[in-house]
């Protein structure tokens, strides 16, 4: 059964560092693997979305990398700013599925 | 712009009544989603479907239903509800079934 771990779970960070969040996945055979931003309150937008050969996709300040031999992803952030504060979600597709990770918590203060 | 909306936002019932979620997109994208999403559990898939008249079991289906008349809507009904279904419940919709999923603004449930 697949599972998806984000570590940390909570990060704070003051504004202008540049950071990452991790996810890990159990079964690395996936379709592909996508980051969401969470709002409090708010539903999931979708930032990036790594097919499973691609070794990493690009937007903006955000930088997604895939490594499926090794079951991990990595979401950067450069130049972080107040308005990334938000919760970072990870999700893998196994067929027709997406199973979440349980999301990092990133707070940046100026 | 084409969008993903539902409602209600907030919904406050008691144990026991029927409860119907109502997700629409106007994407007209076939595939849609039903998460729901808990502290310590993240967002878990309920059910789903790819077009009209086709429905599937996810993970944590029990207690639940939908149905798919139309491309735009997929409600989902709770029979009975339960205080373990208190949650909050996401839609989601993609234009291919393995395709990025977007997501509505989710509604918050309560039952007391």
């Amino acid at each position: 059964k697949q599972e998806v771990t984000q570590i940390p779970a909570a990060l704070s960070v003051p504004e202008g560092e540049n950071l990452v969040l991790n996810c890990s996945f159990t079964d690395s055979a996936i379709y592909n693997l996508q980051w969401f931003r969470q709002d409090p309150g708010k539903g999931l937008t979708s930032l990036l979305l790594i097919q499973s050969s691609q070794r990493e996709q690009t937007s903006g300040r955000l930088n997604a990398s895939l490594d499926k031999s090794s079951g991990r992803s990595t979401l950067y952030i450069a130049a972080s700013q107040p308005g990334d504060s938000a919760t970072y979600l990870c999700a893998v597709r196994n067929t027709d599925k997406l199973i979440f990770g349980t999301g990092t918590r990133l707070q940046v203060f100026p | 712009d084409a969008e993903i909306t539902q409602s209600p936002r907030h919904k406050i019932t008691e144990t026991g009544r029927q409860v119907t979620l109502a997700c629409h997109q106007t994407w007209n994208h076939n595939n849609m989603f039903w998460y729901r999403q808990d502290l310590g559990h993240g967002l878990r898939l309920i059910h789903y479907s790819y077009g009209v008249q086709d429905t599937n079991k996810g993970e944590v289906s029990d207690g639940y239903s939908v149905s798919r008349s139309n491309t735009e809507d997929l409600p989902l009904t709770l029979e009975s509800a339960a205080s373990s279904q208190t949650s909050v419940y996401f839609c989601a919709s993609s234009e291919r079934p393995g395709g990025e999923q977007y997501f509505g603004p989710g509604t918050r449930l309560t039952v007391t």
